[in-house]
């Protein structure tokens, strides 16, 4: 059975709302999330490390005030994309693993379609 | 950071052939995974292995940590072996457990 949920699986938002993804561990306490994009026919590249009870790490070039995480408990993370554009429409894929050095696991996807 | 080649990038197969993916990496590796991303997007798990060698059915993989690469095998494949098949690969010392992903190939299996 699935590892991660992840919801929902596609959104369509107009231009300058917001949009939360939530990202659910099933089998075990996640202290880390990982948060994934993906352009299509493009690999996946990582967007920030959500940590539970603390701030989440962005890579570099992505804007932690247009995509929040919010990690409050130790099963769900969440990706809230502010004030959404087009050029914000994407594949966005959550992951977290029982522990680190071990098997990662991937929620099914969020399509993100802003219009 | 590391860096993860995949090749080939695109591959074409008659249902019932056999293939061979490769994942080239840059450094020493805490972590390698094999995915296929379905249709939907979906990530589904195939290996974990970091080093020597698994199977599971017609799929089996190798990887040798000392030269740095990996190789996904495909045997007796069907249509529904279809899609993109990743590699990703965990940095040894500092990475931080961060997962890096190779291009992808994308296989198609006619029937």
């Amino acid at each position: 059975g699935a590892v991660v949920s992840q919801h929902p699986s596609w959104v369509i938002c107009k231009s300058g709302t917001s949009v939360k993804i939530e990202c659910r561990s099933l089998d075990f306490q996640a202290t880390t999330m990982f948060w994934y994009r993906q352009f299509p026919k493009q690999s996946l590249m990582l967007m920030a490390t959500s940590n539970e009870g603390s701030k989440a790490t962005y890579e570099q070039g992505v804007e932690k005030d247009k995509f929040l995480i919010n990690h409050a408990s130790l099963t769900l993370s969440t990706l809230t994309v502010t004030s959404a554009h087009p050029e914000d429409s994407s594949f966005y894929i959550c992951s977290t693993r029982r522990y680190l050095n071990t098997e990662a696991f991937f929620g099914q996807g969020t399509r993100l379609t802003v219009v | 950071g590391i860096q993860v080649e995949q090749s080939p990038p695109d591959l074409i197969l008659q249902e019932g052939a056999n293939s061979t993916l490769r994942c080239n990496f840059s450094d020493s590796v805490n972590n390698l995974q094999w995915f296929h991303q379905n249709p939907w997007g979906q990530l589904i798990n195939l290996f974990y292995i970091p080093s020597g060698t698994k199977q599971n059915g017609r799929l089996s993989a190798t990887t040798v940590a000392t030269e740095r690469y990996s190789l996904l095998y495909i045997s007796s494949s069907q249509t529904t072996d279809s899609g993109v098949y990743f590699c990703a690969v965990e940095g040894g010392g500092g990475s931080n457990y961060k997962l890096t992903f190779g291009k992808g190939t994308l296989l198609t299996v006619n029937p």
